[in-house]
């Protein structure tokens, strides 16, 4: 059980596009989902924490115009990177919880590659 | 502020040896704390938590506020063992989960 599905695996694109990434709770209803970025041989860093049906809360530093999060449903929230350029280039991880005082649960991530 | 500090970037034992991977941590509050793994080529998974008290393949881990540590141990290492580990700290309410860099376990036979 808990099972989080995160789409796409790899997307290359070219510099301005804007990209698309969901996350899924197969098998349980998440209220809070959670959008990390991972560089390269560096831990993960908490970019915003979404709860279905409100706007997200964004870490410190993360530009809430440049990645978009949406949660509108128990089971899916979306990373939008928008006008995406080669320092947005990372591997993007989401998680989601049942409710509090749950462990989070991990999605395979996104690498997200800008040319 | 809250802070995880995993001191060694690699850990290298061989199979049966014993294996502790340490954590650090700093919060003024009541801390939760969680080791997660990530094998190779796997997502990031939930090894154990400190609430629950449990042995998670073996491996156990207790939660020391006067050392403000959560050292990850396991007396016999095996070679599947072998993968990332991170410690997190969670803060009251699970609001959000703060990582330590991560140690790699490596297993030699």
């Amino acid at each position: 059980g808990a099972v989080v599905s995160q789409h796409p695996s790899w997307v290359i694109c070219k510099s301005g596009t804007s990209v698309k990434i969901e996350c899924r709770s197969l098998d349980f209803q998440a209220t809070t989902m959670f959008w990390y970025r991972q560089f390269p041989k560096q831990s993960l860093m908490l970019m915003a924490t979404s709860n279905e049906g409100s706007k997200a809360t964004y870490e410190q530093g993360v530009e809430k115009d440049k990645f978009l999060i949406n949660h509108a449903s128990l089971t899916l929230s979306t990373l939008t990177v928008t006008s995406a350029h080669p320092e947005d280039s990372s591997f993007y991880i989401c998680s989601a919880r049942a409710g509090q005082n749950q462990p989070q649960h991990f999605g395979d991530g996104t690498r997200l590659s800008i040319l | 502020a809250q802070r995880v500090t995993q001191p060694e970037k690699l850990l290298s034992v061989f199979k049966g040896a014993p294996v502790e991977l340490k954590c650090n941590y700093s919060y003024s509050g009541s801390p939760e704390l969680f080791w997660y793994v990530q094998y190779s080529r796997q997502r990031l998974q939930l090894l154990l938590r400190h609430i629950s008290r449990e042995s998670i393949k073996g491996f156990t881990a207790d939660l020391n506020k006067g050392e403000t540590s959560f050292h990850l141990k396991k007396p016999f290492a095996q070679e599947e063992d072998s993968a990332m580990y991170y410690c997190a700290l969670g803060n009251t309410g699970f609001q959000k989960l703060v990582f330590g860099t991560g140690t790699r376990l490596l297993v030699s036979p």
